[in-house]
C-alpha cells in the first residue's frame, strides 16, 4: 500500500524561528514535492527532487529550502518563519517511469507562524 | 511556465444532477493531465488522469476529455452523490511536474 507520511499534522512556530518539516515514502519514489495550499490559490509548487541531493525550484521557492540526503526522505525547512507562512503544507512523491505521473500526497502539515 | 485555470471555483447541484468543470492550459509541451479529488481534512486523490493522445477517458460516473487544440480539458461528474462532495483540482504536466488549477469546491444538495 502506498504511504507517504509527515512529521507533524500541526505545528505552531514563532516568527524567526526555523522550521523543518519532514516527509517520508516507502514507495521508492524517484520524485518527491513540497506544495503548500491556501484557499483559493489551489497548491502551488515550492520545490521538487529527482533524486537524491538534487533539487529544483518551483514556483515559489523564496523563504524556503529543502534538502533529500536519502531517496525516501525530503525535507522542507523554513529558514526563517514569518506569518505569510501560515499555510499547510503538502508532500507527494511520484514515479519517473511508467505510464502515469501520479502523485501521491501526505496527509499535510498545518502550520501557523506567530 | 505552464498556467493552468479552473471554473467554476463553487458549484453547487441537486443529487443526480451532472456536475462539469473545466479548465485551461497555456503550456503546448503539456502532455499529461490529471484530476485530484480532496475531501474536507483529506489529502488529495488522483480520481482520473487523461494523457494527451487521448480524446476521453471513461471510469464509471466520472470522466475526463481533452480539446489539445483549444488547450482546454473538462472533468464531468454524471447522477452526483453526496460522497461526490469535495474540491476538485485539475493539472497539467509535462515531465512529471504539474500545476494545479486553484480548485472546484462542489457541493452536492439531497
Amino acid at each position: 500500500d502506498v504511504k507517504v507520511t509527515q512529521s507533524s499534522r500541526y505545528l505552531v512556530k514563532r516568527t524567526g524561528e526555523k522550521v523543518f518539516l519532514e516527509c517520508v515514502q516507502d514507495m521508492d519514489h524517484e520524485n518527491m514535492f513540497w506544495y503548500r495550499q491556501d484557499p483559493g490559490l489551489g497548491l502551488r509548487l515550492i520545490y521538487f527532487s529527482y533524486d537524491v541531493k538534487m533539487k529544483e525550484k518551483g514556483d515559489i521557492p523564496e523563504g524556503y529550502s529543502v534538502s533529500r540526503e536519502k531517496k525516501e526522505r525530503f525535507s522542507l525547512i523554513l529558514e526563517s518563519a514569518s506569518t505569510n507562512q501560515t499555510s499547510m503544507y503538502l508532500c507527494a512523491s511520484s514515479l519517473t517511469s511508467g505510464s502515469s505521473y501520479e502523485q501521491y500526497f501526505g496527509p499535510g502539515t498545518r502550520l501557523t507562524v506567530t | 511556465g505552464e498556467n493552468v485555470e479552473q471554473h467554476p471555483s463553487t458549484l453547487s447541484v441537486q443529487e443526480g444532477d451532472s456536475a462539469v468543470i473545466k479548465c485551461t492550459y497555456s503550456d503546448s509541451a503539456s502532455n499529461y493531465f490529471p484530476w485530484y479529488k480532496q475531501e474536507l481534512g483529506k489529502r488529495p486523490q488522483l480520481i482520473i488522469d487523461i494523457r494527451s493522445n487521448v480524446g476521453e477517458k471513461k471510469d464509471q460516473r466520472i470522466a475526463v476529455t481533452l480539446n489539445k487544440t483549444a488547450k482546454h480539458f473538462s472533468l464531468h461528474i454524471t447522477e452526483t452523490q453526496p460522497e461526490d462532495s469535495a474540491v476538485y483540482f485539475c493539472a497539467a504536466s509535462s515531465w512529471g511536474k504539474l500545476q494545479f488549477g486553484a480548485g472546484t469546491q462542489v457541493v452536492v444538495t439531497p
